[in-house]
């Protein structure tokens, strides 16, 4: 059983392009949650996502940012007119079922850099 | 819960030593923990958890001890070895709510 996958893992943009990150979760999960991690420091949420649902964006920035769990393929996280700020390691996460509770399995990670 | 974007604390133990790494958590409410571990160039992976009913929980080589009323949390490995080299952080999690709230992490550092 393949664990969540994450493309690609590094990205490069100039400020102004779009950054789009896939994850494709664990087989059987239909739960995804996105994190963004600064340098040194912890992960903060940004979204969960069910299939073709968006459950919660409170930690996603209101501008620029969307993200998308269709029913078929994987979930996309999309920057708009990426800014320098935007550069940070992006993590997705599946999970059987929703909550804290349950065992979110993280990917690898993309590593965003905008030039 | 909140992590403010300075140096990592880093923790240097010998190997073979026990290490010992703390968190102190930020909501009171809170009533689930989490340890992960995250090597470099990884996301972070799941190590042990425990709920606020219990003071203590052992796993494989790591045990957990929370203090609630000083809000701390805190991991132990035993007999620490080369792979434990990592950043580990303490997550919280509130009433069931899916949101994990995420600590500063501390770099564990295994000496030779």
């Amino acid at each position: 059983n393949a664990g969540v996958m994450q493309n690609p893992r590094h990205l490069v943009r100039r400020r102004g392009q779009e950054a789009r990150l896939r994850c494709s979760p664990m087989k059987g999960h239909s739960h995804v949650y996105w994190y963004r991690q600064l340098p040194e420091e912890g992960l903060k949420f940004m979204v969960y996502l069910q299939k073709e649902n968006i459950i919660d964006e409170s930690g996603m920035p209101k501008e620029r940012f969307s993200a998308e769990f269709p029913k078929e393929g994987p979930s996309i996280l999309r920057i708009q007119q990426v800014v320098r700020g935007d550069s940070a390691a992006y993590f997705c996460a599946s999970s059987e079922s929703p909550g804290g509770r349950i065992e979110q399995f993280f990917g690898p990670g993309t590593r965003l850099t905008v030039l | 819960g909140e992590s403010v974007g300075l140096h990592l604390p880093t923790l240097s133990v010998q190997e073979g030593d026990n290490s010992i790494i703390n968190c102190a958590y930020s909501n009171s409410a809170s009533d689930y923990f989490i340890w992960y571990k995250q090597e470099s160039g990884k996301g972070p992976q799941f190590i042990i958890d425990i709920r606020s009913n219990m003071d203590k929980r052992q796993g494989q080589r790591v045990t957990v001890l929370l203090n609630k009323t000083v809000k701390h949390l805190s991991l132990q490995i035993a007999a620490t070895q080369p792979g434990d080299s990592a950043v580990y952080f303490c997550a919280e999690n509130m009433d069931s709510n899916y949101q994990l709230i995420w600590g500063a992490g501390t770099k564990l550092i295994i000496k030779p």
